[in-house]
């Protein structure tokens, strides 16, 4: 099994729909990350939470909500969605006690029409 | 704003010759710079990362170069194969990974055979 599990790997959803995106982890981090990938543009942060009851908006997060369930579990919601949020979701993990690097997910793909 | 700024956007480069990959970045702050490399349909892993109390940085066939002065760091890929066509994203963070990464726009690396 990954060690960052991104589900669904692929979705398509109309405008206006309230959707979810979930991320769990085996690796034990304490710290987790929702990234969003668009052509160009790079990696943006969304939000990120550095423990359980820790959760902070990043570069891009009008539009989207966040839910840390447990330490191994951190949701990204989009409350009303838009075509304009149609892009790569990444989730990702860290833990400085064992490095800096972050390890990431597979990704989710979103389309919404 | 984007503090991290990266190029080539693409890059074609022929198996055996050499890559190169160029960010610069503005926050002075910034103390740990690595570099992620992403294969279509797989989220980014890191390849290799540099600290700025050292001016270079070499694991195999990639090296980081970083020119404090300059605010700016480089990937080489020595001898460039095929296997290495990818995405390649250089990213900083500060407080000596105590904040986010924030990453470059990413660089498409395709080598020809």
């Amino acid at each position: 099994d990954a060690d960052v599990t991104q589900t669904p790997r692929n979705r398509i959803t109309k405008t206006g729909k309230r959707i979810m995106l979930e991320c769990s982890q085996t690796k034990g981090h304490d710290r987790m990350y929702w990234y969003r990938q668009d052509p160009g543009l790079g990696l943006r942060l969304i939000y990120y939470s550095f423990d359980v009851k820790d959760i902070n908006k990043g570069e891009i997060s009008d539009g989207y909500s966040v839910s840390r369930q447990a330490q191994a579990k951190f949701s990204l919601s989009l409350e009303s969605a838009i075509p304009n949020q149609t892009a790569l979701y990444f989730c990702a993990t860290s833990d400085l006690r064992q490095g800096y690097g972050y390890t990431f997910g597979s990704g989710t793909r979103l389309t919404v029409v | 704003q984007q503090q991290v700024k990266q190029s080539p956007q693409s890059l074609i480069v022929q198996k055996g010759g050499i890559s190169i990959i160029n960010c610069a970045y503005e926050n002075t702050a910034f103390d740990y710079f690595p570099w992620y490399q992403q294969f279509p349909g797989k989220g980014p892993a890191l390849l290799i990362a540099i600290r700025p109390d050292v001016s270079e940085k070499k694991e195999g066939r990639f090296t980081i170069s970083f020119n404090k002065s300059a605010k700016q760091f480089s990937l080489h890929i020595m001898d460039s194969q095929p296997g290495d066509s990818a995405t390649y994203f250089c990213a900083a963070s500060s407080n000596s990974g105590y904040s986010t990464l924030t990453f470059g726009k990413g660089t498409m690396l395709l080598v020809s055979p």
